[in-house]
């Protein structure tokens, strides 16, 4: 089956840790993007990366950091700067970035929770 | 800078009834409009995708118009079911391709 997945399901992080959350995808996308959603409201862009080996900050870039050394796998770091990290993050990828054919394809999310 | 609204937040509804769910955007240099679904605790599945040059699409009991001068896109949904209660998210790309989200449409539809 193609398609994204996103590990862990649920994620606990105790205040100073930093966490890594999982995505991977075999759909052959070259981009890839992180998404952060709070309660009630949409989705804000962390990373997002073109092609391997670049990426870019998204509008809340603060705290958290990414890697993209393979097409299929885009991890993101959520940092001990990361003030506020209680969130569900969205993994999502498309064909290309600027062409026609990005249309945005998610994963299932990982809910992480800071204790 | 783009901006997104959805309204209204929730709308419940009674089986069988045709609906339309509202999307409005502050550019209107989109280069496309993606409608998602959400169900509680999932990600996000892509419903319908309209390209700037395009006015709708349509797929099955789906319906998404995209009207770039008026800065609005809709979503129609036919002969509603309880399977359709969900959150409706509707995201324009803007001149970066960045995708501007909307808060949402909680969407119940009673039996």
């Amino acid at each position: 089956d193609g398609g994204i997945t996103q590990s862990p399901k649920y994620l606990f992080r105790k205040e100073g840790q930093n966490v890594t959350l999982s995505c991977e995808q075999n759909l052959n996308h070259d981009a890839m993007y992180w998404y952060r959603q709070d309660p009630g409201q949409g989705l804000r862009l962390i990373y997002y990366s073109q092609i391997v080996n670049d990426f870019q900050k998204g509008d809340i870039a603060e705290g958290y950091s990414v890697s993209r050394e393979k097409k299929e796998s885009f991890p993101l770091t959520v940092t001990s700067a990361q003030k506020n990290p209680t969130a569900f993050y969205l993994c999502a990828s498309s064909i290309d970035l600027t062409g026609i054919y990005n249309e945005q394809f998610f994963g299932p999310g990982t809910r992480l929770t800071v204790l | 800078k783009q901006e997104v609204t959805q309204i209204p937040a929730a709308l419940s509804v009674p089986e069988g009834e045709n609906l339309v769910l509202n999307c409005s955007f502050t550019d209107s240099a989109i280069y496309n409009l993606q409608w998602f679904r959400q169900d509680p605790g999932k990600g996000l599945t892509s419903l319908l995708l309209i390209q700037s040059s395009q006015r709708e699409q349509t797929s099955g009991r789906l319906n998404a118009s995209l009207d770039k001068s008026s800065g609005r896109s809709t979503l129609y949904i036919a002969a509603s079911q309880p399977g359709d209660s969900a959150t409706y998210l509707c995201a324009g790309m803007d001149s970066s391709y960045k995708l501007i989200f909307g808060s949402g449409t909680r969407l119940l539809v009673r039996p």
